[in-house]
């Protein structure tokens, strides 16, 4: 019974590396998320996708990219990392709907030196 | 625009204690309200969710919410907490508004700390 799964749990890089966040969900969820999670800001939506093969931004998605080429996983690209972006990234999912709450994963706590 | 303040970012209180933890949303259509639970380390566990009919609604681990119209409040409230519910607390809400998607406003957060 995993749910959503995110790989890596942590990573540490230096400013200009680039890396992608692995995140799978086995619940046949249509839509799936990027999340960054700051202190004392919440969550901030950085892409979201509602199928697949489709992609959309969020409100913070600059220097970020998404791919989701099988419904079950979605990726998070950093193609140049700043430090700005040492943040904590959760994916999640949900089925189609605004009742429907929305599934975590644990996290990927990414620092960039 | 849509958005969800909580009301203290840190709330203190001893064991067995009973605790409130207030959420206050903006919107000007009708919307779906959730309070999630982070553990530290972990990912966010769905708490409870308000979407329609009765306004107390129960979640796990003893917690529950009111869903308040008029005030357009959505409390969390606990009548006896254990130092195993130490976490932070996320009121979000989603709604008409969403624009194709499940869109979730978060609100900032709680830290609940419970001392011995």
């Amino acid at each position: 019974n995993a749910g959503v799964t995110q790989t890596p749990k942590f990573r540490v890089l230096k400013t200009g590396q680039s890396m992608t966040l692995l995140c799978a969900q086995d619940m046949n969820h249509e839509y799936m998320y990027w999340y960054r999670q700051d202190p004392g800001m919440g969550l901030r939506l950085i892409h979201y996708s509602v199928g697949e093969g489709t992609t959309a931004k969020g409100e913070v998605p600059d220097g970020y990219n998404v791919s989701r080429l099988k419904k079950q996983n979605f990726l998070l690209g950093l193609e140049s990392a700043a430090p700005s972006q040492t943040s904590v990234y959760f994916c999640a999912s949900s089925p189609q709907g605004a009742r429907q709450p929305q599934h975590f994963g644990d996290g990927t706590r990414l620092s960039i030196l | 625009a849509q958005s969800v303040t909580q009301l203290d970012s840190q709330v203190p209180v001893f064991e067995e204690a009973p605790v409130e933890l207030r959420c206050n949303y903006s919107s000007s259509v009708s919307v779906y309200l959730f309070w999630y639970v982070q553990y530290p380390n972990q990912g966010l566990q769905l708490l409870l969710k308000y979407l329609s009919g009765s306004t107390l609604v129960k979640g796990i681990n003893g917690f529950e919410a009111e869903f308040n119209k008029s005030q357009t409040s959505f409390h969390l409230r606990k009548p006896s907490v254990h130092i195993s519910d130490t976490a932070e607390y996320f009121c979000a809400v989603s709604g008409a508004f969403s624009g194709g998607y499940n869109k979730l406003i978060f609100g900032a957060g709680t830290r609940l700390a419970v001392h011995p």
